[in-house]
């Protein structure tokens, strides 16, 4: 079945550096990826859509300078946490759906990030 | 209005109970319909899709009501372990591209 990588799994870093994580469609080209961040017990948040070729689209409250996603091909998009802060700790996730929009999306496993 | 709502959590099930869901959406042209469970701490797996013909896999069954625009989850003889948060997903194509909305999730607790 067809699988997204996310790398990396954990990464702790001090506040005011910048963090990137990576998302890989392995065996399929995704033309649409999707990042998310969850806080402890609550939903999943979409932060931004990010189509292959184009800028991404950032939903409302997500700050585009310091959460920036780079999707340059149709198998990897990253987002990179700019000058991240203790708030910025969570739980990002990335999601990536094949070129057919009737196949499911497929998350990747997900980057607990931790910020001190 | 939320173009997708689920219904409230959490549901608080005995062991061996049937247990439904439903997730509405707002949009009639929306065209693919999934749901997905979230154990905690950990990414959503896709669960099933669901078909206008409805698609059953063991105790889960899916269904798609486009008149009405809700899709449902049925699970039967609910187990321990099916304890986790469920997200329907609707995907509808815009523009030439993918428009993702889910739900925020409906939490079971299955107890024995």
């Amino acid at each position: 079945g067809a699988v997204v990588s996310q790398h990396p799994s954990r990464v702790i870093c001090k506040s005011g550096t910048s963090v990137k994580i990576e998302c890989r469609s392995l065996d399929f080209q995704a033309t649409t990826m999707f990042w998310y961040r969850q806080f402890p017990k609550q939903s999943l948040m979409l932060m931004a859509t990010s189509n292959e070729g184009s800028k991404a689209t950032y939903e409302q409250g997500v700050e585009k300078d310091k959460f920036l996603i780079n999707h340059a091909s149709l198998t990897l998009s990253t987002l990179t946490v700019t000058s991240a802060h203790p708030e910025d700790s969570s739980f990002y996730i990335c999601s990536a759906i094949p070129r057919f929009y009737n196949s499911p999306l497929h998350f990747g496993n997900g980057t607990r990030l931790t910020v001190t | 209005r939320k173009e997708v709502e689920q219904d409230p959590g959490p549901f608080n099930v005995p062991e061996g109970a049937t247990v439904a869901f439903n997730c509405t959406y707002s949009n009639s042209a929306s065209q693919s319909f999934f749901w997905y469970r979230q154990d905690c701490r950990k990414e959503p797996k896709l669960l099933m899709s669901v078909y206008s013909s409805g698609n059953e896999d063991g105790r889960f069954t899916a269904q798609l009501n486009r008149a009405s625009q809700y899709i449902s989850l049925l699970i039967r003889d609910s187990k321990l372990s099916d304890s986790a948060t469920y997200l329907c997903v609707v995907i509808t194509r815009e523009g030439g591209y993918n428009k993702l909305i889910f739900g925020a999730g409906t939490r079971l607790a299955v107890h024995p």
